[in-house]
C-alpha cells in the first residue's frame, strides 16, 4: 500500500471560481483514485484515472495524471457552495486485494 | 444504488465499556475494510477482510480491538475497554474482487467520556 499526499491542506475559494488540488505519490501505480468527504460523512468515489491515461473528466471534474512527476491534480470548475468537502486521492499499485492508505486531505471550503 | 450500511450512527460510551460497530456491504462485495478517522486527519486502516480472512490487520490494536466477518457478509467491529482516544469516526467500506474503488457507509461516530 502507498499513501497520497494531498496539497494544499486547506483551500478556501468564491463560489463561481475554479478549485484546483494536488496529489503526490512515491512508487509505480496501477490507477488513482480521488474520493469527497462531506463533513460527518463517509468518503464517496469520484473518479479513477488509469496509470496509461493522463487526462479524464466527469462532469465539471477533471483529473490529469503525470507519472513522470508521480502527481494528478483534480479540478473542480465553476465551484459551488455544495463542492465544500474534504477531497483525498489513493493511489493503487494493482488490482489485487491492496488496500488504500489515505493522506490528510484538503479541506476545500467554498463561500456563497 | 446499493449502500453500505452501518449502525449504530452515533455512540457515546463511558472510559472502560465495550462498545461494537456493525457493517452490512454491498452484496456480492468480498473485500471489507475498517477504517479509523480522527477528527481532522484522513481515515486510518484498520483490518481489511476477503471473504471472512483477515487479510490485513496491522494496525489494529489487538490488545483492546477485535473484528469479525463469520459468514463473509457483514461484520462487527468491537472495542473492549474503550478509552478517550478510540473518540473518532470508524468507517467500514466494501469493494468488489477486481473492483478499484471503494464504497463507504457513512460511518459511526464514537464519543468516549
Amino acid at each position: 500500500s502507498q499513501q497520497g499526499e494531498e496539497d494544499p491542506q486547506a483551500l478556501s475559494i468564491q463560489e463561481g471560481e475554479n478549485a484546483t488540488m494536488n496529489c503526490s505519490y512515491k512508487t509505480s501505480i496501477n490507477n488513482l483514485q480521488w474520493y469527497r468527504q462531506n463533513s460527518g460523512r463517509g468518503l464517496v468515489h469520484l473518479i479513477l484515472i488509469r496509470s496509461n491515461e493522463r487526462e479524464k473528466h466527469s462532469g465539471r471534474l477533471r483529473v490529469t495524471l503525470d507519472t513522470s512527476k508521480k502527481s494528478s491534480s483534480l479540478l473542480i470548475t465553476a465551484s459551488r457552495a455544495a463542492d465544500t468537502a474534504s477531497y483525498f486521492c489513493a493511489p493503487r499499485r494493482d488490482n489485487y486485494g491492496q488496500n488504500f492508505v489515505f493522506g490528510p486531505g484538503t479541506r476545500l471550503s467554498v463561500l456563497p | 444504488e446499493a449502500e453500505v450500511a452501518q449502525s449504530p450512527r452515533y455512540k457515546i460510551t463511558e472510559k472502560s465499556q465495550a462498545v461494537a460497530f456493525w457493517c452490512d456491504p454491498i452484496s456480492g462485495h468480498a473485500t471489507l475494510y475498517w477504517y479509523r478517522q480522527i477528527l481532522g486527519q484522513g481515515p486510518e486502516l484498520l483490518v481489511q477482510f476477503q471473504d471472512e480472512s483477515v487479510v490485513d490487520d496491522s494496525q489494529l490494536p489487538k490488545d483492546r480491538f477485535s473484528a469479525e466477518r463469520l459468514k463473509g457478509v457483514d461484520s462487527t467491529l468491537k472495542i473492549q475497554p474503550a478509552e478517550l482516544g478510540d473518540s473518532a469516526m470508524y468507517l467500514c467500506a466494501s469493494s468488489a474482487t477486481g473492483n478499484y474503488g471503494y464504497t463507504f457507509g457513512s460511518g459511526t461516530r464514537l464519543t468516549v467520556v
